[in-house]
C-alpha cells in the first residue's frame, strides 16, 4: 500500500497561511488523497479531499502537485483552534468497501498556532 | 443526527475483567471501524465492518473480538483485559451512499485503562 510521509512538527503565528507538506511518492492512479485532523483529546475529523485537482472548502485548501506524488494542505488564516494533529492518508477507490480497512493513519504533524 | 456515539468515555478495569466498548451510529453507514490510539502514536486499526454479519481484522486485532448484527451498531469486546490495551479508542463509520460518502466520521473516543 502507498504511504504519506509528513514532518513531524510545525509552527505558526496566528492569523498567518500554514502550509502543511505530505509526500506520497507511491500512490496509484486511483488513490484519492485525504486529510484529517485531531484536536485535543478529541476524535479526528474531515478536513479535505481530492484526486487530481486543487480542492478548496470552507477549512482549506488541499494542492496537489502534477506527479500527485505530494501535496500540501493550506490553511489560509491559521487560529490557535486549528492547532492540531494533521494526517495525510491515502485511499484506494477502486478497492471499494474493502479499501477502508487499509486506511493508515501514520503520526502526523503537529501543529503549534501561536499567538 | 447524532454521528458516532462511543460509551463508555472513561472506563478503569483490573487485568482479566471482560467488558464492551460500545459503538453506534444513526447515519445508515455501512462501514463501520474500530482504531486504538497510543500517546504519541498514530492510529491503529484493529477491526472492522464493511456491512451488517461481516467483519475483518485489522493491523492490531489481537485481543479483541467484534461483532456486527445491526447496521447501526458495532460493539469491540474484550475478554481478558491485559495493561497493553490501555489506549484510547475511537470508532468511525463511513458511508457509501449520497451522505458522508468518502469520509470517515469519528466518535469522541474512549479512553481505557487496565491496572
Amino acid at each position: 500500500d502507498a504511504k504519506t510521509t509528513q514532518p513531524n512538527s510545525m509552527e505558526s503565528n496566528e492569523e498567518e497561511p500554514v502550509h502543511l507538506p505530505c509526500n506520497h511518492s507511491t500512490i496509484s492512479g486511483t488513490d484519492y488523497i485525504h486529510w484529517y485532523r485531531q484536536l485535543p483529546s478529541q476524535g479526528p475529523e474531515y478536513v479535505i479531499h481530492g484526486l487530481t485537482s486543487n480542492v478548496n472548502n470552507r477549512m482549506a485548501s488541499l494542492a496537489i502537485a502534477e506527479d500527485r506524488k505530494s501535496s500540501t494542505l493550506i490553511l489560509h488564516r491559521a487560529t490557535l483552534r486549528d492547532a492540531a494533529v494533521y494526517y495525510c492518508i491515502l485511499r484506494d477507490f477502486n478497492a471499494g468497501g474493502t479499501s477502508y480497512g487499509k486506511l493508515t493513519f501514520g503520526q502526523g504533524t503537529i501543529l503549534t498556532v501561536h499567538p | 443526527n447524532a454521528g458516532v456515539t462511543q460509551t463508555p468515555k472513561f472506563q478503569v478495569l483490573k487485568t482479566g475483567q471482560s467488558m464492551t466498548l460500545q459503538c453506534a451510529q444513526d447515519m445508515n453507514h455501512e462501514y463501520m471501524s474500530w482504531y486504538r490510539q497510543d500517546p504519541g502514536m498514530g492510529l491503529r486499526l484493529i477491526h472492522y465492518s464493511v456491512g451488517a454479519g461481516i467483519t475483518d481484522q485489522g493491523e492490531v486485532p489481537n485481543g479483541y473480538n467484534v461483532s456486527r448484527s445491526t447496521t447501526e451498531d458495532f460493539p469491540l469486546r474484550l475478554l481478558s483485559a491485559a495493561p497493553s490495551q490501555t489506549s484510547v479508542y475511537f470508532c468511525a463509520s463511513i458511508g457509501t451512499g449520497r451522505s458522508g460518502a468518502n469520509v470517515l466520521t469519528f466518535g469522541a473516543g474512549s479512553r481505557l485503562t487496565v491496572l
